[in-house]
């Protein structure tokens, strides 16, 4: 079973700061089926990466995403004010067939 | 734009029933992999079930195993989750996702299920 752990838990910054989220697999994955969410508080999350470092349809070019085997990072080069969510990871294709991360909140320092 | 409506969440108590229903529109349903998510109330996302497009594959969480039924409706453009002998940390609020290449790509706003007496 492949278990994601993601770190920091709360990324206390500043808007216009640089944020690098972490998501570490238990064992090496295919970067092919890693993706990243945002959730805001009492909306549904919204796709942002696909495929370790593919932006998603809308997705704006200060969120990028990158890594391989077991580690996965996302990173925000320039906080804007909506950009303050909670953020996941997740694997797709193994026992369970969809793993999720525990999540990091990203707020307002 | 793709539009996923999840209904049928509300209060039951513990071991009752409860059958989630997903409305999807404004794409072809029949052609996509669809899922069901959960989050416990301040918690982090769970997945719960996958249907295949034909509903020929099926996959359940092991916590929701012999308990959950997913299905699908392909004419009705419709998903479904029946919820059995249902728990206290089963309640959560449940979303229907659309599933590409194994990311869910669209989601619905949910729909929130408490078990509780």
């Amino acid at each position: 079973e492949i278990v994601l752990t993601q770190s920091p838990g709360t990324l206390s910054l500043s808007p216009g700061e640089r944020a690098t989220l972490s998501c570490r697999a238990s064992q090496s994955v295919s970067s092919t089926y890693l993706a990243w969410y945002q959730q805001k508080p009492g909306q549904a999350p919204r796709l942002l990466i696909s495929g370790a470092s593919s932006r998603a349809t809308g997705i704006p070019d200060r969120f990028s995403g990158g890594g391989s085997g077991t580690n996965f990072t996302l990173a925000i080069s320039r906080l804007e004010p909506e950009d303050f969510a909670v953020y996941y990871c997740q694997h797709y294709g193994s026992s369970p067939l969809f793993t999720f991360g525990p999540g990091t909140k990203v707020d307002i320092k | 734009e793709v539009q996923l409506v999840e209904s049928g969440g509300g209060l039951v108590q513990p071991g009752g029933s409860l059958r989630l229903s997903c409305a999807a529109s404004k794409f072809t349903f029949s052609s996509y992999e669809m899922n069901w998510v959960r989050q416990a109330p301040g918690k982090g996302l769970e997945w719960v079930s996958d249907i295949s497009s034909s509903g020929s594959s099926i996959y359940y969480a092991d916590s929701v195993k012999g308990r959950f039924t997913i299905s699908r409706d392909n004419a009705k453009n419709s998903l479904y989750l029946q919820m059995n002998s249902l728990r206290a940390e089963d309640t959560a609020v449940y979303y229907c996702a659309r599933v590409v290449q194994g990311n869910f790509d669209y989601w619905g706003q949910g729909t929130l299920v408490t078990v509780s007496s």
